[in-house]
């Protein structure tokens, strides 16, 4: 079958790191990718892991394990603007996205 | 350059009511999909069409229909509408299927049944 888990909120205050971990199962994977919302808004594309490693791009990196079934956002020198939703979406050999339930980051003072 | 465009951007339906959520994208992409957003439940997709002249079911296409119309244009049919269908719906678009599989979001369209 297919699952998706993610933490549902984190907070973190400016200047601060912060990991959102995902762990997945899903048929025919093939990649993992993260996406963010903020509120009103609609998802973006922030990056996308098709083999095992870091991807870095500036202040965001994700990580994947394929052995694992596991990936996380890391989020680096947090600010005010990164208050958003944060979206985990493993993707299939069809093409296919699964949409977690999402993670709210809020970032404080 | 648009992107996806969505309308209407906002809707108030009766139970019963039909109406079509329109979708056209300027990026000459292949793919196109619906989702719906319902709060604490992420995005699910409705239907998707991997390229112009082929649509098929996502994880909740009951009470919808779809019309891939042209490559730019994707529309999203509400029949019969019901109150489970208040929703924030998106539409999206990819180059393809393959890879990556990068989707581009409208902004959205928030249908309230009432």
């Amino acid at each position: 079958g297919q699952s998706l888990e993610q933490p549902s909120e984190v907070t973190a205050v400016e200047g601060a790191i912060v990991q959102i971990n995902c762990t997945y199962q899903t048929s025919g994977f093939y990649g993992l990718s993260w996406y963010q919302q903020h509120d009103g808004g609609a998802p973006t594309f922030l990056s996308y892991n098709a083999l095992d490693g870091l991807e870095e791009t500036g202040r965001f990196s994700s990580f994947l394990s394929r052995s694992d079934s596991y990936g996380y956002l890391l989020l680096q020198e947090l600010q005010m603007k990164d208050s958003a939703s944060y979206f985990c979406a493993p993707t299939d050999s069809w093409g296919k996205l699964q949409f977690g339930a999402g993670t709210q980051v809020v970032v404080t003072p | 350059n648009a992107g996806v465009t969505q309308t209407p951007k906002f809707q108030v339906l009766k139970t019963g009511q039909s109406m079509t959520l329109q979708c056209a994208q300027d990026m000459n992409h292949n793919s196109m999909y619906w989702y719906r957003q319902d709060p604490g439940m992420g995005l699910r997709l409705i239907y998707y069409s991997a390229s112009e002249g082929t649509t098929d079911k996502g994880e909740v296409p009951n009470g919808y229909n779809v019309s891939r119309l042209n490559k730019r244009e994707f529309s999203l049919r509400l029949e019969s509408a019901a109150p489970s269908q208040t929703s924030v719906y998106f539409c999206a678009s990819s180059e393809s299927t393959e890879g990556a599989n990068v989707l581009t979001f409208g902004a959205g369209s928030r249908l309230t049944v009432l």
